[in-house]
C-alpha cells in the first residue's frame, strides 16, 4: 500500500537556524514527491517536487529537498529559518506507475521558528 | 505562477440547508480537479476527484448523493453539499492539475472553504 510519513508532529527552531522536516515514503514504484506549505485557514502551497534527475531539489522560499531512494526519504530542508516559515507543511507522494494520480499526504508537521 | 480560486471562503447556514463551493482555475486549464476535507490538525482527507465533462470519482466512504460534484468546464468544477448538517462542518479545500493532466505535475490548491452548519 501506499503511504507517507511524517514522523514529527512539530519541529521547533530558533530563528538563523538550519531546519529539517522529516518525510518517508512507500510506494509500489518510482514516486512524484512533493511539499507544500499550509497557513491558518488557507489552503496548500506547492513548494518543490521530485521527478527525476538531480537527488537535491531546490524550491520556493529557500526551501530545498533531497531525494535518497535507499533510505525512501524526501526531507524538507532550510538553511537559515524565518519566523515567517511558521506554518504546516505536508510531504505528498503520487505513485507514477500506478493505476491512480491521486496524492498521497502525510500527516502534516508543524513548522514552529522561534524569534 | 497557476492560481485557483474558491469560492466562499466561509459559509455559515442552518441545518438542512444545501451549500455550493465554487473553485476556478484563474490562468490554466484544469483538466482534473480534487476536492479535499480537512479536520482541525489533521491531513487532507481526498473526497474525490472529477475530470472535465465525466462523472466524478467519489473515494470509499464519501456519499455521493451528499456530495455532489460538477466539472462542466475545463476552469470550474463547484461541490455541493446537499442538506447539510453539523456533522459536515470542516475545511473544504479544492486542487487543480492542468497541462494535460500528468501525474508529475503539481496540484494547485485554493484557499480553502470552512462550512459552519448550526
Amino acid at each position: 500500500a501506499q503511504s507517507v510519513a511524517q514522523p514529527e508532529d512539530q519541529v521547533n527552531v530558533a530563528e538563523g537556524n538550519p531546519l529539517t522536516v522529516k518525510c518517508t515514503y512507500s510506494v509500489s514504484g518510482n514516486p512524484y514527491l512533493f511539499w507544500y506549505v499550509q497557513y491558518p485557514n488557507r489552503g496548500l502551497q506547492f513548494l518543490l517536487k521530485y521527478i527525476t534527475g538531480d537527488n537535491l531539489v531546490k524550491g520556493s522560499y529557500g526551501f530545498e529537498a533531497e531525494f535518497n531512494k535507499s533510505q525512501t526519504s524526501f526531507h524538507l530542508k532550510k538553511p537559515s529559518a524565518l519566523v515567517s516559515d511558521s506554518a504546516l507543511y505536508f510531504c505528498a507522494v503520487r505513485d507514477r506507475g500506478g493505476a491512480t494520480n491521486k496524492l498521497i499526504f502525510g500527516t502534516g508537521t508543524l513548522l514552529a521558528v522561534q524569534p | 505562477g497557476a492560481v485557483v480560486s474558491q469560492h466562499p471562503s466561509w459559509v455559515i447556514c442552518k441545518s438542512g440547508t444545501s451549500v455550493k463551493i465554487e473553485c476556478r482555475s484563474l490562468d490554466f486549464q484544469a483538466t482534473t480537479m480534487f476536492w479535499y476535507r480537512q479536520f482541525p490538525k489533521q491531513s487532507l482527507m481526498l473526497m474525490a476527484t472529477s475530470n472535465e465533462g465525466s462523472k466524478a470519482t467519489y473515494e470509499q466512504g464519501v456519499e455521493k448523493d451528499k456530495f455532489l460534484i460538477n466539472h462542466a468546464s475545463l476552469t470550474l468544477s463547484t461541490l455541493t453539499v446537499t442538506s447539510a448538517h453539523p456533522e459536515d462542518s470542516s475545511f473544504y479545500i479544492c486542487s487543480a492539475r492542468g497541462e494535460g493532466g500528468y501525474s508529475n505535475q503539481p496540484q494547485h490548491f485554493g484557499d480553502g472553504t470552512r462550512l459552519s452548519i448550526l
